[in-house]
């Protein structure tokens, strides 16, 4: 089974609906959490880290939900240039520098 | 503005070619970390550093080595290339606090071994 999991996709989005989606984690021991957007063909960048009470950054809302195991994230008002790959990736603090693990990407396509 | 950059865009090798893929950055940050991205699997650790001259192997580092002899220099080498080792290698770099502090990624390098 993998760490993180992720729904592939795509999310086909009509532009200005609300589009949200999970990703679950399989250690109970994983203490941070962030939503990261890879455009095609380029770098993945950090979109926003995802905090205990949950945030929100604008259109987008990360929750985290430690019982299930899971977090999510929603965009509001989608926009065309919503459209990528977001990565979830969990932390697991298990030495001194921790682990990452990245998810395999959920593809969000906005469509006009 | 963190830059990280590395050498290649893309790159073609010959099974059982020596290939180095270098990694730059520019923000004086003390961890940097070298992935490979392939379709369904996600990004995953092959080695990081968090020092100079240091190293931790990651989740998949058999077929790699690395090199950091300056801070803002991290080098994945692959000491005999094969065609199991074509994919995207994605560098990154971040502060100390590597649990806490966004991860910097370069540009990636797409590496196709024939």
């Amino acid at each position: 089974r993998k760490e993180v999991e992720q729904d592939p996709g795509p999310f086909n989005v009509p532009e200005g609906a609300t589009v949200a989606f999970n990703c679950t984690y399989s250690n109970s021991a994983s203490q941070s959490f962030f939503w990261y957007r890879q455009d095609c063909r380029k770098e993945p960048k950090l979109l926003m880290s995802v905090y205990s009470s949950g945030n929100e950054d604008g259109r987008f809302t990360a929750q985290l939900n430690r019982a299930s195991q899971y977090i999510s994230l929603l965009i509001r008002d989608s926009k065309l240039s919503d459209s990528a790959t977001y990565l979830c990736v969990v932390n697991t603090r298990t030495d001194s520098w921790g682990k990452f693990q990245f998810g395999a990407g959920t593809q969000v396509v906005v469509t006009p | 503005d963190v830059k990280v950059t590395q050498s290649s865009r893309y790159l073609v090798k010959r099974t059982g070619e020596k290939v180095f893929l270098e990694c730059v950055q520019d923000m004086d940050h003390e961890n940097m970390f070298w992935y490979r991205q392939d379709p369904g699997l996600g990004l995953r650790l092959i080695y990081f550093s968090y020092d100079v001259k240091m190293k931790e192997k990651g989740d998949i580092p058999e077929g790699y080595s690395v090199s950091r002899e300056k801070k803002e220099r991290f080098s994945l080498i692959l000491e005999s290339a094969s065609t199991n080792q074509t994919s995207m290698y994605l560098c990154a770099s971040s502060l100390m606090d590597a649990n806490s502090y966004e991860q910097y990624f370069g540009p990636g390098t797409r590496l196709t071994v024939t």
